[in-house]
């Protein structure tokens, strides 16, 4: 079935450092990846996403890779500050005429000052 | 624009009971889609609705049922809660269901006792 896979679980870094999550998923008709950013109480929120056609797609701080052939999606984050602090989540959707995501388990990422 | 707004916040209700949860999209918006959120699944995807249609269904008990109304509005019910049904219940609107970027509602906290 479809399934989507994400690592690490937890990350710690020092503010300034890079941080890196990844996802593998399982569909491969999947053709949109999006990532969210959670915080504590909040709603999940869209931080980047890539559609299967492009490689690679950078926003100021945020960048996201895709590797279609090993099926594995990755989010950097450059620089990092403490306001960075959340749980993010990676998604995969399974085909472009439904809305229906399938979600990573989640990477709670703490950057110290 | 208004973002995705859920009713009611949160939710008290004992074993046995159902609970009718409401969600409003943002505006023009036709597509709404219903997960849930627990600490143990992460984000599961429940249903999708469009144009008053449930399109996609998730791997959820008969007991969690939803619908669309004609102004776009959805709800969801779940009969019958068990202890498990506690979870953060998430909304997400999007323009269409092929529409890339989905927003998501604040949530409905159900707690079940």
């Amino acid at each position: 079935g479809e399934n989507v896979e994400q690592h690490p679980s937890t990350l710690s870094v020092q503010e300034g450092d890079s941080a890196v999550i990844k996802c593998t998923y399982s569909d491969s008709a999947s053709n949109y990846f999006p990532w969210y950013k959670q915080e504590l109480g909040k709603r999940p929120q869209l931080i980047i996403d890539i559609r299967s056609n492009v490689g690679e797609k950078k926003d100021q701080r945020i960048a996201v890779t895709l590797n279609k052939t090993a099926k594995h999606f990755s989010l950097h984050i450059t620089e990092t500050q403490p306001e960075d602090s959340a749980v993010y989540f990676c998604a995969a959707r399974g085909s472009s005429n439904t809305g229906k995501l399938i979600f990573g388990q989640g990477t709670t990422l703490q950057v110290k000052p | 624009k208004a973002g995705v707004t859920q009713t009611p916040r949160y939710l008290i209700k004992t074993r046995g009971q159902q609970v009718t949860l409401s969600c409003s999209p943002i505006s023009g918006h036709r597509s709404v889609s219903w997960y849930q959120q627990t600490p143990g699944q992460g984000l599961q995807f429940l249903f999708e609705y469009f144009s008053e249609t449930q399109r996609n269904k998730g791997n959820f008990p008969g007991r969690f049922s939803g619908r669309q109304f004609s102004n776009s509005r959805s709800e969801m019910n779940v009969s019958t809660l068990e202890l498990g049904d506690s979870a953060l219940y998430l909304c997400a609107s999007s323009f269409l269901p092929s529409a890339d970027t989905q927003y998501f509602g604040p949530g409905t906290r159900l707690t079940v006792l």
